[in-house]
């Protein structure tokens, strides 16, 4: 059964820090991944994908990726109270649909 | 673009009663999802709709019924409505196969069976 399992948290950081999320998936034919964003009572929302080995930055986000390691996860350098949500880590294990974790919940303390 | 839409946002249902939930996307999207979230259980896979004319069953399809009725619309059905139903239902869409697999999602739709 293919699983993607992540801390559910809460995970509190302060203001200004940076925030590491973690994600681990167990089907090593995954080529693609993504992180979501969740507010709470809203859909989830797209923030990164990556397909391939290393580092992705888009802003202050960065996702890293190491599929020898099956382990994806997702940095958000200088933490806002904005930032604070749900994020979804998503893999996608091939011709099937997404399989998503339960989530991360990520509190910014001002 | 309105994206994905879902009708209704709010529904209360009694036990047995039955619904459908609407979901429409305008992006020429081929693959179609719904899914239900609960607390603490993560986003679950009711059902799923490759491309037109196609539906097969996720994680969680017991109690559930889908149609893909063309390439935009993709519903979901309860026939007999039971408080484990309670839930928010999210619709996606996504066009996989054509490089690129990301999931947009719908506004939701809060379901409450009494």
């Amino acid at each position: 059964q293919k699983e993607v399992e992540q801390n559910s948290g809460p995970l509190s950081v302060p203001e200004g820090a940076i925030a590491s999320l973690n994600c681990t998936y167990s089907d090593r034919v995954s080529q693609s991944f993504f992180w979501y964003r969740q507010y709470s009572g809203k859909s989830p929302e797209l923030i990164m994908s990556i397909y391939s080995n290393g580092d992705k930055e888009d802003g202050r986000f960065t996702a890293q990726l190491n599929k020898a390691s099956q382990y994806v996860s997702l940095l958000i350098r200088d933490s806002q109270p904005s930032d604070s949500a749900t994020y979804l880590c998503a893999v996608n294990p091939g011709n099937t649909p997404l399989v998503f974790g339960k989530g991360t919940r990520l509190s910014v303390i001002a | 673009n309105a994206g994905v839409t879902q009708t209704p946002k709010f529904q209360v249902l009694k036990t047995g009663q039955s619904m459908t939930l609407q979901c429409a996307q305008d992006m020429n999207h081929n693959s179609m999802y719904w899914y239900r979230q609960d607390p603490g259980m993560g986003l679950r896979l009711i059902y799923y709709s490759a491309s037109e004319g196609t539906t097969d069953k996720g994680e969680v399809p017991n109690g559930y019924n889908v149609s893909r009725l063309n390439k935009r619309e993709f519903s979901l059905r309860l026939e007999s409505a039971a408080p484990s139903q309670t839930s928010v239902y999210f619709c996606a869409s996504t066009d996989r196969g054509r490089g690129t697999d990301t999931q947009y999602f719908g506004p939701g739709t809060r379901l409450t069976v009494l």
